[in-house]
């Protein structure tokens, strides 16, 4: 069965700090998709990115950057130097691709507050 | 804004009572996925329907039913409404529903209070 686990409930950082938000996911399909989303305080869901299980590439978006690591069933999220408008609260989530099956599962999320 | 509709944004019912929730997707979007969020429990999957089928289901209660309409818009209905029922109702949609999974637009969510 597919699992995220965000084990950082809550993080708290000073503003221009880099933060690392972590994601360790359980799957036993050898396809599937991970995602990011961020909910800001006005409670929308907004979609970060989306990685398959095939591209194992770091990617850069700014100041955000992610790190897929397979062999330790990860996908960090950082935010380099740190704003105040990155105070959300962050989903890591997760999606086994195979035929029949395609829910996708979040985890618990990270709420990051950003400290001016 | 995501092109996701829900309607109502708000609801406050008592216990016992049934309510209705309706998203419209995003135009072209065949699957819509219904979560539920409440204060600790993080984003709970309930159910997904794509191009009106039904296709993956989640810890989606007995008292809680969806559909997808042939015009692709759905609905949530929610029973026998429990305090602990009071959560926030995200629909989302996407354009894929096969084995190529891809990015959910979520609707703002319909928060429903029971009281």
């Amino acid at each position: 069965a597919q699992k995220v686990t965000q084990a950082q409930t809550e993080i708290s950082v000073v503003e221009k700090e880099d933060v690392t938000l972590d994601c360790v996911y359980e799957t036993r399909d050898t396809t599937y998709y991970l995602f990011w989303y961020k909910q800001p305080p006005s409670g929308e869901l907004v979609f970060l990115i989306r990685r398959n299980s095939f591209d194992e590439q770091n990617e850069i978006s700014g100041r955000y950057s992610w790190n897929f690591q397979k062999s330790t069933s990860s996908f960090n999220f950082t935010i380099t130097a740190s704003q105040v408008v990155d105070s959300a609260v962050y989903f890591c989530a997760l999606s086994e691709a195979g035929i029949g099956d395609d829910k996708i599962i979040f985890g618990k999320g990270t709420r990051l507050h950003i400290l001016p | 804004d995501s092109g996701v509709t829900q309607t109502p944004k708000h609801l406050i019912t008592a216990t016992g009572q049934r309510v209705t929730l309706r998203c419209s997707p995003r135009s072209g979007d065949l699957s819509v996925y219904w979560y539920q969020q409440s204060l600790d429990q993080g984003l709970q999957f309930l159910i997904q329907y794509y191009n009106g089928e039904e296709r993956a289901k989640g810890n989606i209660l007995e008292r809680f039913s969806a559909q997808q309409f042939p015009d692709l818009h759905s609905e949530l209905n929610l029973s026998s409404l429990e305090l602990g029922d009071s959560a926030l109702y995200f629909c989302a949609s996407s354009v894929f529903g096969g084995t190529d999974t891809g990015e959910l637009f979520f609707g703002e969510g319909s928060r429903l209070t029971v009281l």
